[in-house]
């Protein structure tokens, strides 16, 4: 069974730019949640989306944005981008039912120059 | 989300047991115990969770406290890739929806050969 797939690994970009990053849960999952983690503030729970509807929302501002497809994979999308928004963002899934574990992918390292 | 204290760090010998130690005063009567571990350049990983009973799975065990108010996490012989930052962390189920982990700084555990 495949594991949860993020793309890309790494990325760059510069202050004021888009970036939008992907996730592909274990099939069968339905819910995907994202986080970011940095040194200074560890993991931090962005949102979560549960058949294409985000379910629960993390204290991030709106320039964090998600989206889920029929399929169950996820976008996040993070607008005009900042230096501190350098991190790594984890997607996790599952079921989506309550009382599970959640299987993380590997991340993506965005750097924002 | 109620909050859990960990010590920053320990260290171990490789082939012994190790005790992670967790507490967790203010935790509700519906909030489960969760142990993650995340290995350098990796994603958080499963380790075992519970609610009240103690639990054993094929990585670790989980002992809770009679009063819930603390637990602790055995690996029965560490290995050198048990080395890794280790979360406890409560979640509250609340109707089928995860309302995301809320992770700590966590333990880091140094196995010594």
């Amino acid at each position: 069974k495949a594991g949860v797939t993020q793309t890309p690994r790494y990325l760059i970009k510069t202050r004021g730019q888009q970036v939008t990053l992907s996730c592909s849960p274990i099939s069968g999952h339905r819910s995907v949640s994202w986080y970011q983690q940095t040194p200074g503030q560890g993991l931090q729970f962005l949102f979560e989306y549960f058949s294409e509807t985000q379910r629960n929302k993390g204290n991030f501002p709106g320039r964090f944005s998600g989206r889920q497809f029929s399929n169950s994979r996820s976008e996040m999308n993070v607008s005009t981008l900042e230096l501190g928004d350098s991190a790594l963002y984890l997607c996790a899934s599952s079921r989506g039912t309550g009382d599970e574990k959640l299987f993380f992918g590997s991340g993506t390292q965005l750097s924002v120059l | 989300d109620a909050k859990t204290t960990q010590p920053n760090s320990m260290e171990s010998n490789e082939e012994e047991p190790v005790h992670l130690p967790c507490n967790h005063s203010t935790i509700s009567g519906t909030d489960y115990i969760h142990w993650y571990r995340q290995l350098p350049s990796q994603g958080p990983e499963y380790v075992i969770h519970g609610l009240t009973s103690n639990v054993n799975n094929r990585m670790a065990s989980l002992a809770i406290a009679e009063d819930r108010k603390s637990s602790t996490l055995i690996l029965h012989r560490a290995t050198l890739r048990d080395a890794a930052v280790y979360y406890c962390i409560l979640e509250q189920y609340s109707g089928g929806g995860a309302d995301g982990l809320t992770f700590g700084k966590g333990t880091h555990l140094i196995i010594q050969p």
